[in-house]
């Protein structure tokens, strides 16, 4: 298993601005996946991460508009650009671990675009 | 593509009566199917998997699920329903295997409500 840690758990962010979400994890993975989920909905993968490289955008995400970082293999960032009110959603940060077929989660973090 | 379908979006018992929760899918290899909960503002939780083998498997909180690979069929079921089991759950697929590079495609989610 995995434990993951998201930051910030919630934040509101005035429109045009933007915002960086980071998954920590406690043991070292490959893949690091981000999704998004509108609240009581389903989760829509936004992009894989992969250490020392570029991350893989799904159809309809952009890395201008979602750009992410993964510097080393416990840690990832997702940078939500120029927000604006349709962004208020909750992003999850997920892995899967070597030993593992399933993906573990974070807790996400609430944004709220106003 | 893989895909992944939850063609409930609330199903409603009574406590003690049997629950299933229904999903099917679609991958081009062999699926890696899986089930997961969430509660009100709650991560997801893992609740089993299907990798290979027996093809009931069996999980949290009484939980279990039947893969059927002729009816790309793979419900979650529970003899018997507690009202702490309403929640949201998600059916999910991979479709290459133990990689960890391949994404999991999740369902939209079926609302089950449990009441008393």
């Amino acid at each position: 298993s995995a434990v993951i840690s998201q930051k910030p758990s919630r934040d509101i962010c005035q429109r045009g601005t933007s915002l960086t979400i980071q998954c920590q994890v406690d043991s070292q993975v490959t893949m690091m996946f981000w999704y998004r989920q509108q609240p009581g909905q389903s989760l829509t993968l936004i992009a894989t991460a992969n250490q020392g490289s570029e991350a893989t955008y799904e159809s309809g995400f952009v890395i201008d508009k979602f750009p992410i970082s993964r510097p080393n293999l416990t840690f990832s960032t997702l940078t939500v650009s120029n927000m604006s009110p349709e962004d208020s959603s909750i992003y999850l940060c997920s892995v899967v671990t070597g030993g593992s077929s399933e993906a573990f989660f974070g807790q996400g973090t609430r944004l709220t675009v106003v | 593509a893989q895909s992944v379908a939850q063609p409930e979006d609330q199903v409603n018992v009574a406590e003690g009566n049997p629950l299933t929760v229904k999903c099917t899918y679609s991958v081009s290899g062999n699926p890696y199917l899986f089930w997961y909960v969430q509660y009100p503002n709650r991560g997801l939780q893992f609740l089993l998997k299907y990798i290979t083998g027996d093809n009931l498997v069996k999980g949290s909180y009484g939980f279990e699920a039947e893969f059927n690979k002729s009816q790309t069929s793979f419900h979650l079921k529970k003899p018997s329903a507690l009202v702490s089991d309403s929640a949201l759950y998600f059916c999910a697929v991979r479709d290459s295997g133990y990689s960890s590079a391949s994404k999991i495609i999740f369902g939209s989610g079926t609302r089950l409500s449990i009441r008393p």
